[in-house]
């Protein structure tokens, strides 16, 4: 079956620590993303990229560093300097980025400061 | 204001009934309009996408209007199954923008 993995489901990270949240796509899509849930609120987008090797900032960069070394790879990584990193991470992929397509979600990764 | 409204609600309707939700946009350039759902503690899916001539697809139908620039959701004989979260999204510029979303409840 075609779609996006997120992993872990579940993260936790201590304070100075950098943590990386994978995401995988098989439908071939040429664009990805990243979005940060906080609850109660929408979708705010961090990071998203629309080929091989190039990706541009978001609303909420800061704090944020990606890659894109491969189509079906985009994963995050949360640097100690975002402050507040406590949300639902949920990575996403459209055949062609970045506004005209719908996208499709990945089911998301849960981090928490310890 | 905000790029894209809606009503947070929450919405608290009996199974069977009639619900309608609005949303909108303040980009008159946007070409590109969808309402998702998200079920608590899961990821947004894509419920449909809303054309110009408006669009139906079973108990759902979605309805654009750019003179107004607002975007409305109708799902007719509710089921309890239709409780959730739906979000309206707009194309913008470089992205798309996201709704807070509006909450329904279905009761039985």
């Amino acid at each position: 079956d075609g779609g996006i993995t997120q992993s872990p489901k579940y993260l936790f990270r201590k304070e100075g620590q950098n943590v990386t949240l994978s995401c995988e796509q098989n439908l071939n899509h040429d664009a990805m993303y990243w979005y940060r849930q906080d609850p109660g609120q929408g979708l705010r987008l961090i990071y998203y990229s629309q080929i091989v090797n190039d990706f541009q900032k978001g609303d909420i960069a800061e704090g944020y560093s990606v890659s894109r070394e491969k189509k079906e790879s985009f994963p995050l990584t949360v640097t100690s300097a975002q402050k507040n990193p406590t949300a639902f991470y949920l990575c996403a992929s459209s055949i062609r980025g970045p506004s005209e397509q719908p996208q499709h979600f990945g089911d998301g990764t849960r981090l928490s400061i310890l | 204001r905000k790029e894209v409204e809606q009503d947070p609600g929450p919405f608290n309707v009996p199974e069977g009934a009639t619900v309608a939700f609005n949303c909108t946009y303040s980009n008159s350039a946007s070409q590109s309009f969808f309402w998702y759902r998200q079920d608590c503690r899961k990821e947004p899916k894509l419920l449909m996408s809303v054309y110009s001539s408006g669009n139906e697809d079973g108990r759902f139908t979605a309805q654009l209007n750019r003179a107004s620039q607002y975007i409305s959701l109708l799902i007719r004989d509710s089921k309890l199954s239709d409780s959730a979260t739906y979000l309206c999204v707009v194309g913008g510029a470089q992205k798309l923008v996201f709704g807070q979303g509006t909450r329904l409840t279905i009761n039985p």
